[in-house]
């Protein structure tokens, strides 16, 4: 069956550090991959996506590249803000299959 | 512009008794997903639905009900609830489009005791 790994958290960064959380995959088909960042508090929003091999996604500086060969769409930023500190989950959806397949969330905190 | 939108916000349920948890949207998507989040875990679908008087069960359906009379609602329900169903649930909608990209509610916290 499909899985996503994400590294495990939190992840404790200075403001305008840069930003890098692994996620890895594990799907049958050729899934579209997406981003989604959780605020204290609040439901899950999208932040990027990519829906084939070498497409990069980006959204609010954030980035993240869809790597069919090592199945993998690590997100990145350059220089991080308090305001990014939140949970990010990496999630996949293949064809045919509408339900996402979520990692377990990596928590980010970004000290002044 | 609501989205989704989701109620209660927070509930608290002895073991045993009852609920249903209310789940609504306003963009005439076709596909609507029941979610539930433990601590320090992803989401974990437990139904969706791709039209109303269509449903279907996800990974963790044990336990709960869900049924669709519209496009708009999508209630979960849970009976007899038991400890291990405290958690957080999404509620989730998304469109007829290629990327299945999915939009999320502010989420329900219920505590069983």
């Amino acid at each position: 069956g499909n899985s996503v790994t994400q590294m495990e958290g939190p992840v404790t960064l200075s403001e305008e550090a840069f930003l890098t959380i692994n996620c890895t995959y594990t799907a049958t088909g050729y899934p579209s991959l997406f981003w989604y960042v959780q605020y204290p508090g609040e439901g899950l929003q999208l932040l990027l996506k990519a829906t084939k091999a070498d497409d990069k996604g980006s959204n609010k500086g954030f980035e993240a590249t869809y790597r069919k060969e090592t199945t993998s769409f690590h997100l990145e930023k350059g220089s991080v803000q308090v305001s990014d500190s939140a949970v990010y989950f990496c999630a996949l959806s293949e064809a045919g299959r509408r339900a996402l397949t979520f990692g377990s969330g990596t928590r980010l905190q970004v000290q002044p | 512009n609501a989205g989704v939108t989701q109620t209660p916000k927070f509930r608290i349920l002895k073991i045993g008794q009852s609920m249903t948890l209310q789940c609504t949207q306003d963009m005439n998507h076709n596909y609507m997903y029941w979610y539930r989040q433990d601590p320090g875990m992803g989401l974990k679908l437990i139904y969706y639905s791709v039209g109303a008087g269509i449903t279907d069960k996800g990974e963790v359906p044990n336990g709960y009900n869900v049924s669709r009379s519209t496009t708009e609602d999508f209630p979960l329900r849970l009976e007899l609830a038991a400890p291990s169903q405290t958690s957080v649930y999404f509620c989730a909608s998304s469109g007829s489009t290629i990327t299945y990209e999915q939009y999320f509610g502010p989420g329900t916290r219920l505590t069983v005791t």
